[in-house]
């Protein structure tokens, strides 16, 4: 099987702009999850799409969003860039459903703000 | 804020030695993960293990849960070069749920 595919997987933007990243799960999963990485603040959870919806959320301001498709592919898209956006971004799936599983992991999107 | 705190914070040992890391978690859980990250990139999960469970193997890993204490160790035995990596132990936020909680994570460097 295939793994979890993330694209792009470095970026650099600019402050104020806005950025899309897109995240492939393993076929058969239906649940997406993404996570922040920076240095100050380790990983934190982002959200989690099920089945289209979104079904847990961290305490991240609006201007991160997200949506998964009907074929499960997730992205996720942070508005009006600040220099503190600037992390390693991780894309999980799992099979979801009742409980929780073991996640795998993408290779993460690199995004750069300046 | 963060579930889980590893103990050490970073950890060198020679190739070969068994290394030895801890995860202490704050509420009550189901499950508890670790996972391995090689210099910044993607995480990779490691075992999963249950909270009726107390000791768990796979191939050179071992990790053991006390949910009396809320912690959790795991053990690499017979270190390699490549087991050089972050290690973080990371449990659900709630019962039955895919929203995970990270440890602040240990680094463990094997030296050749």
């Amino acid at each position: 099987k295939a793994g979890v595919t993330q694209t792009p997987r470095y970026l650099i933007k600019t402050r104020g702009q806005q950025v899309t990243l897109s995240c492939s799960p393993i076929s058969g999963h239906r649940s997406v999850s993404w996570y922040q990485q920076t240095p100050g603040q380790g990983l934190q959870f982002l959200f989690e799409y099920f089945s289209e919806t979104q079904r847990n959320k961290g305490n991240f301001p609006g201007r991160f969003s997200g949506r998964q498709f009907s074929n499960s592919r997730s992205e996720m898209n942070v508005s009006t860039l600040e220099l503190g956006d600037s992390a390693l971004y991780l894309c999980a799936s799992s099979l979801g459903g009742q409980g929780s599983h073991e996640q795998y992991f993408g290779p993460g999107t690199r995004l750069t703000v300046t | 804020s963060q579930q889980g705190e590893e103990d050490p914070q970073a950890l060198s040992i020679q190739e070969g030695e068994n290394a030895t890391m801890n995860c202490s978690y704050k509420t009550s859980i189901n499950n508890l993960q670790w996972y391995r990250q090689n210099s910044g990139r993607g995480l990779v999960h490691l075992i999963l293990i249950r909270s009726n469970e107390r000791e768990k193997h796979s191939g050179r890993l071992r990790v053991t849960l006390d949910t009396s204490k809320k912690s959790s160790s795991l053990l690499i035995t017979a270190s390699r070069a490549a087991d050089t990596a972050s290690y973080f132990c990371a449990t659900p936020t709630n019962f039955g749920n895919e929203k995970l909680t990270f440890g602040t994570g240990t680094r463990l460097t094997i030296i050749p």
